[in-house]
C-alpha cells in the first residue's frame, strides 16, 4: 500500500544552524516525491520534487532534499535556517506504476526556528 | 494563470444544511484532487479526478459527501446534510500529469 511517514511532529532549530525534516515512504511502483510548505491560514506551496535523475534535488528558498532508494527516504534539508522558515512542512508521494496515481501526504512536521 | 481558485473562502452553515464547495483548476491540468485538513486527521485525500473522471473516491468519508467534475474547468464537493464534525479546511489542487500539484487557498467550513 502507498504511504508516507513523517516521524517528527516538530523540529526545533536555532537560526543559522542546518535543519533536517525527515520523510520515509512506501510504494509498490516508482515514487515521485514532493515537499510542500504551509504557512498559517494559507494553502500548501510546492518546494521541490524528485522524479528521476540526481538523488539530490534543489528547490525554492534554499531547500534541498536527498532521495535514498535503499532507505526509502526523502529528507528535506537546508544548510542555514532562517526564522522565516518556521512553518508546517509536508512530504508527499505519488505511486507511479502502482495501483493508483493518487497524491498522498504525510502528517506534517512543524518547523520552529528560534532567533 | 491565476492558480487554483476555490470558493467560498469561508462558509458557516447550520447542521443539516447542504454545502457546496467549488474549485476551478489551473487551465490545462488533467488531475484534480480534493483534500480535507483537520488538526486530528491532518491532510486527507477525499477524491481525485483524471480528465474529469473520478478515479479514486475511497477517501470520501460517507455517502453525505459527493464530488463532480462536469468539465475540465470546474469541480464541486457537496456535503448533504452537513454535520459539525465536517468542520475543516477543504483544499482543491490540480496537476499536469504526474507532476507536482498546485493548491488553492482552501475553504474553511464551520458547521454549527
Amino acid at each position: 500500500a502507498q504511504s508516507v511517514a513523517q516521524p517528527e511532529d516538530q523540529v526545533n532549530v536555532a537560526e543559522g544552524n542546518p535543519l533536517t525534516v525527515k520523510c520515509t515512504y512506501s510504494v509498490s511502483g516508482n515514487p515521485y516525491l514532493f515537499w510542500y510548505v504551509q504557512y498559517p491560514n494559507r494553502g500548501l506551496q510546492f518546494l521541490l520534487k524528485y522524479i528521476t535523475g540526481d538523488n539530490l534535488v534543489k528547490g525554492s528558498y534554499g531547500f534541498e532534499a536527498e532521495f535514498n532508494k535503499s532507505q526509502t527516504s526523502f529528507h528535506l534539508k537546508k544548510p542555514s535556517a532562517l526564522v522565516s522558515d518556521s512553518a508546517l512542512y509536508f512530504c508527499a508521494v505519488r505511486d507511479i506504476g502502482g495501483a493508483t496515481n493518487k497524491l498522498i501526504f504525510g502528517t506534517g512536521t512543524l518547523l520552529a526556528v528560534q532567533p | 494563470d491565476a492558480g487554483v481558485i476555490q470558493s467560498p473562502r469561508h462558509e458557516v452553515t447550520e447542521m443539516g444544511q447542504e454545502v457546496t464547495l467549488r474549485c476551478k483548476p489551473i487551465s490545462g491540468h488533467d488531475y484534480l484532487f480534493w483534500y480535507r485538513q483537520t488538526m486530528m486527521r491532518g491532510l486527507e485525500l477525499l477524491i481525485y479526478f483524471n480528465n474529469n473522471v473520478p478515479i479514486d473516491d475511497s477517501g470520501m468519508p460517507e455517502d453525505r459527501f459527493s464530488a463532480k467534475m462536469p468539465n475540465a474547468s470546474f469541480s464541486t464537493l457537496k456535503i448533504q446534510p452537513s454535520e459539525p464534525r465536517d468542520s475543516a479546511v477543504y483544499f482543491c489542487a490540480s496537476s499536469l500529469s504526474q507532476n507536482e500539484a498546485f493548491f488553492g487557498q482552501g475553504t474553511r467550513l464551520t458547521v454549527v
